[in-house]
């Protein structure tokens, strides 16, 4: 079956250091999306990728989507104590989106 | 406008219970969905919907059935509840297969 992994599963930064959490699929997706959890709470959209190779920007928050569709990446700058939960990707070939396992952050102050 | 709403927040079943856990939306989404969440673990897709009337299986249907009589509601009902069905549950909906989902605030089941 469809399978999305996400590495890593946690990662602990100082405050103001950057950050990547990487998604990898073991077949081509139609797009992929990210989503937010914060501890104790439920998953809110955060951006969805289509094209092959796109690139888009929220703030400090940069998403890819790899050239052969299989892969994507949430990159966070100077990331900021808000930025704490956990990040999902989740991605699609038809009807039914499959959520990778998550990286959990932790923003150390 | 209220998103998503699923009731209860939270709920302790006896092995071999049964209980129905319901998901409202007022967004007028054609798309809803039951997911299980485990810790440290992704969202396991249940059961969703594509419209009134029409349910599929996800990746774990097994020890659950679904109904959708109306756009708005999405009920998951778990008979003979086990241990293992012990989780955190979200509904969502979209407006299209390839939309953003909107989440509901989850419900906490143990079953004991």
């Amino acid at each position: 079956g469809q399978q999305v992994m996400q590495i890593p599963q946690y990662q602990h930064v100082q405050e103001g250091e950057d950050f990547t959490t990487y998604c990898n699929s073991s077949t081509t997706l139609s797009n992929i999306q990210w989503y937010k959890q914060r501890p104790g709470g439920h998953p809110v959209f955060l951006i969805q990728l289509v094209k092959s190779g796109e690139v888009k920007k929220q703030k400090r928050l940069t998403f890819q989507f790899g050239e052969a569709k299989k892969n994507s990446s949430l990159h966070i700058t100077a990331t900021q104590t808000t930025d704490v939960g956990t990040y999902f990707c989740a991605g699609s070939t038809g009807n039914q989106f499959y959520f990778g396992t998550g990286t959990s952050l932790t923003v150390i102050p | 406008n209220a998103g998503v709403t699923q009731t209860p927040k939270f709920r302790i079943l006896k092995i071999g219970q049964s209980m129905t856990l319901q998901c409202t939306q007022d967004m007028n989404h054609n798309y809803m969905y039951w997911y299980r969440q485990d810790p440290g673990m992704g969202l396991k897709l249940i059961y969703y919907s594509v419209g009134a009337g029409i349910t599929d299986k996800g990746e774990v249907p097994n020890g659950y059935n679904v109904s959708r009589s109306t756009t708005e509601d999405f009920p998951l009902r778990l008979e003979l509840a086990a241990p293992s069905q012990t989780s955190v549950y979200f509904c969502a909906s979209s407006y299209g297969v390839s939309a953003g989902y909107t989440f509901g605030s989850g419900t906490r089941l143990t079953v004991v």
